[in-house]
């Protein structure tokens, strides 16, 4: 049981690029989402599922786009990377809170520190 | 959307003193409140949580306490320890969504 697994743990981007964060959990989780983290700004919600084949923006999702195939993947590729975009990205997933009245805390992957120059 | 505010940014503590860290929510439909601890360069991870049903929850040395009223939640931690030093979020969830909104984070300094 490995968890959420991140994919890269490090990027460095010239602006305009684009590429792809992938992030997959192997339990059977519903819900995924990504997560910025910036100085001082805690954790924002770029994106979120709740299950394969459906998503939805969160606080932050200008210049991101995702897409739910599986109940385990949920990538999250920059289209047109800018400096704006340098962070910390943090993937995580949880059972859906409807199943019953306890475990809905994140579990994160390990994080993808991003650098767009 | 949901609206959180932390406070303190910063914390310091003498080893074996108590810390408290305070969180306020904007939305009533709010009914999850989970607490994360996030050590240097690692992943936020969960270390308590309370769901608006209940008024306080306690394990070993940490307690979350919640006033819906008030709509502000708090975590407290006893006897605090150099291995507390990381930093906290508070986070809440609006009613059977899991749409996490979070604090901005308490960064909690235990001096030996």
């Amino acid at each position: 049981n490995a968890g959420v697994t991140q994919t890269p743990k490090f990027q460095v981007l010239k602006t305009g690029q684009s590429m792809t964060l992938q992030c997959a959990q192997d339990m059977n989780h519903e819900y995924m989402s990504w997560y910025r983290q910036d100085p001082g700004m805690g954790l924002r919600l770029i994106h979120y599922s709740v299950g394969a084949g459906i998503t939805d923006q969160g606080e932050v999702p200008n210049g991101y786009n995702v897409s739910r195939s599986t109940t385990e993947d949920f990538p999250l590729r920059l289209l047109s990377a800018a400096p704006s975009q340098t962070s910390v990205y943090f993937c995580a997933s949880s059972p859906l809170m409807t199943r019953g009245p306890s475990g809905y805390g994140y579990t994160f992957g390990s994080g993808t520190r991003l650098t767009v120059v | 959307g949901e609206n959180v505010e932390q406070h303190p940014s910063t914390l310091s503590v003498q080893e074996g003193d108590s810390a408290v860290i305070k969180c306020t929510y904007s939305d009533s439909a709010s009914n999850y409140f989970p607490w994360y601890k996030q050590e240097l360069g690692k992943r936020p991870q969960l270390i308590i949580d309370i769901r608006s049903n209940v008024g306080e929850k306690k394990d070993q040395r940490i307690a979350v306490t919640l006033n819906k009223t008030a709509k502000h939640f708090s975590l407290h931690i006893t006897e605090t320890q150099p291995e507390d030093s990381a930093v906290y979020f508070c986070a809440c969830s609006i009613y059977n969504f899991n749409k996490f909104y979070f604090g901005s984070g308490t960064k909690l300094n235990v001096k030996p």
